[in-house]
């Protein structure tokens, strides 16, 4: 079945300093969205991808899909302590679900 | 607009116990998600509605849970009887066409405790 990692799975960042997040596939996937859950919440949309090589922005946070639409990534720059929570990627195939991915649990020190 | 309401939010029970979890989707969202989040993992799909119909159910564990969503709008998932391992977070979300991946509206989700 698909399967989808995250890495890496915790991450501690000085406030101001930039986070990365890579999602991978064992399979090729139709599209790939991303979510932040906060601490105690549940998970926000944050973006979807749909095309090979798409790169997206909003505001400090990237989005890229890979080219052979097996992985995909989540850059912040300049992190913020708003900026803590968990992210996670969704992938799917062809059919109708989404699978989460692991998650990358960010944290940021004041 | 309104978001996706969950209740309860909290539950505890004891194992071999019944519960159940409601939820009401976003007014015209077509596809309604129940999803288990066990601490420090991602969301695992439970059973995917399209209206009132069941699109994907493979991972719900028939023999204690099951699932309803009557009238295509709100959805009930119950555990009979529930297991140590059964406690979890337990979100419902809701989109406008599953089949066309819009991003999910989450819940609150209602954190169950078994003991």
């Amino acid at each position: 079945g698909q399967q989808v990692m995250q890495i890496p799975q915790y991450q501690h960042v000085q406030e101001g300093e930039d986070f990365t997040t890579y999602c991978n596939s064992s399979t090729t996937l139709s599209n790939i969205q991303w979510y932040k859950q906060r601490p105690g919440g549940h998970p926000v949309f944050l973006i979807q991808l749909v095309k090979s090589g798409e790169v997206k922005k909003q505001k400090r946070l990237t989005f890229q899909f890979g080219e052979a639409k097996k992985n995909s990534s989540l850059h912040i720059t300049a992190t913020q302590t708003t900026d803590v929570g968990t992210y996670f990627c969704a992938g799917r195939e062809t059919g109708n679900q989404f699978y989460f991915g692991t998650g990358t649990s960010l944290t940021v020190i004041p | 607009e309104a978001g996706v309401a969950q209740s309860p939010r909290y539950k505890i029970i004891e194992k071999r116990q019944s519960v159940a979890f409601w939820c009401n989707p976003i007014s015209g969202h077509a596809t309604l998600y129940w999803y288990q989040q066990i601490l420090g993992q991602g969301p695992k799909l439970l059973i995917q509605f399209q209206n009132n119909g069941v699109v994907d159910d493979s991972q719900l564990p028939k023999d204690r849970f099951s699932a309803e969503r009557l009238k295509g709008v709100d959805s009930t998932l119950k555990i009979q009887p529930a297991k140590l391992e059964d406690s979890a977070v337990y979100l419902c979300a809701s989109s406008l066409d599953g089949a066309t991946g819009y991003g999910y509206t989450f819940g609150s989700g209602t954190r169950l405790t078994v003991v």
